[in-house]
């Protein structure tokens, strides 16, 4: 789904390192969400936002930050990264009030702090 | 916390057999039940979901079922190939404001 990109794909970094990960989307979603996949744990919330002024946490905020810059566009911020954030990382998208509560992944983000 | 369990973790059938994946969540209030397939190095994509007004929903070889009694819900895949061999998510929305919590995922194998 080309609707939804993420940048980046991949990414290495070290402990204590500030990392920014982003997400766009051109599907005129207003809820946008950021997952993290860890193998065994599922896909667990981090953060999600129902529109540029409102933004949540979710059950794993800690060590996290967002930014809704646009209605197009969530950031995902870690400010001093630590091992235990290595992970797959999801950016997700889904209309308000549509009949259905679907929500559009984009590709991922495999970040790897040393 | 409000949790969705998810059995089995790894489930391996003969093509042409039947696999069917459990769930159960804990907010009575969960109103909608999407299942996801994750293949190897993709993203999840909804496959079949389910609201809490229906029992039962059909899409050729995928069914679900919801049972809001016992809060339990399965995913039933019928006539197994091996390109249904991925990883099966559930999930359930919960309070407040009806995120999605997520199982911990299934994965499971169709052999030739």
């Amino acid at each position: 789904d080309a609707d939804v990109t993420q940048t980046p794909r991949n990414r290495i970094t070290k402990t204590g390192k500030r990392i920014m990960l982003e997400c766009s989307q051109t599907k005129g979603h207003d809820r946008m969400y950021w997952y993290r996949q860890d193998p065994g744990l599922g896909l667990r919330l981090i953060y999600y936002s129902f529109d540029v002024k409102d933004i949540n946490k979710g059950e794993i905020s800690d060590g996290y930050s967002v930014s809704r810059q646009a209605q197009a566009k969530f950031s995902l911020s870690l400010e001093s990264a630590i091992p235990n954030q290595t992970a797959l990382y999801f950016c997700a998208t889904r209309i308000k009030d549509s009949g259905t509560n679907e929500q559009f992944f984009g590709p991922g983000t495999r970040l790897t702090v040393l | 916390g409000e949790n969705v369990e998810q059995h089995p973790s790894t489930l391996s059938v003969q093509e042409g057999d039947s696999a069917v994946i459990k769930c159960t969540y804990s907010d009575s209030a969960s109103n909608y039940f999407p299942w996801y397939k994750q293949e190897l190095g993709k993203r999840p994509q909804l496959i079949i979901d389910i609201r809490s007004n229906v029992g039962e929903k059909k899409d050729q070889r995928i069914a679900v079922t919801l049972n809001k009694t016992a809060k339990h819900f399965s995913l039933h895949i019928t006539e197994t190939q091996p390109e249904d061999s991925a990883v099966y998510f559930c999930a359930a929305t919960m309070s407040p404001f009806q995120k999605l919590v997520f199982g911990t995922g299934t994965r499971l194998l169709v052999s030739p």
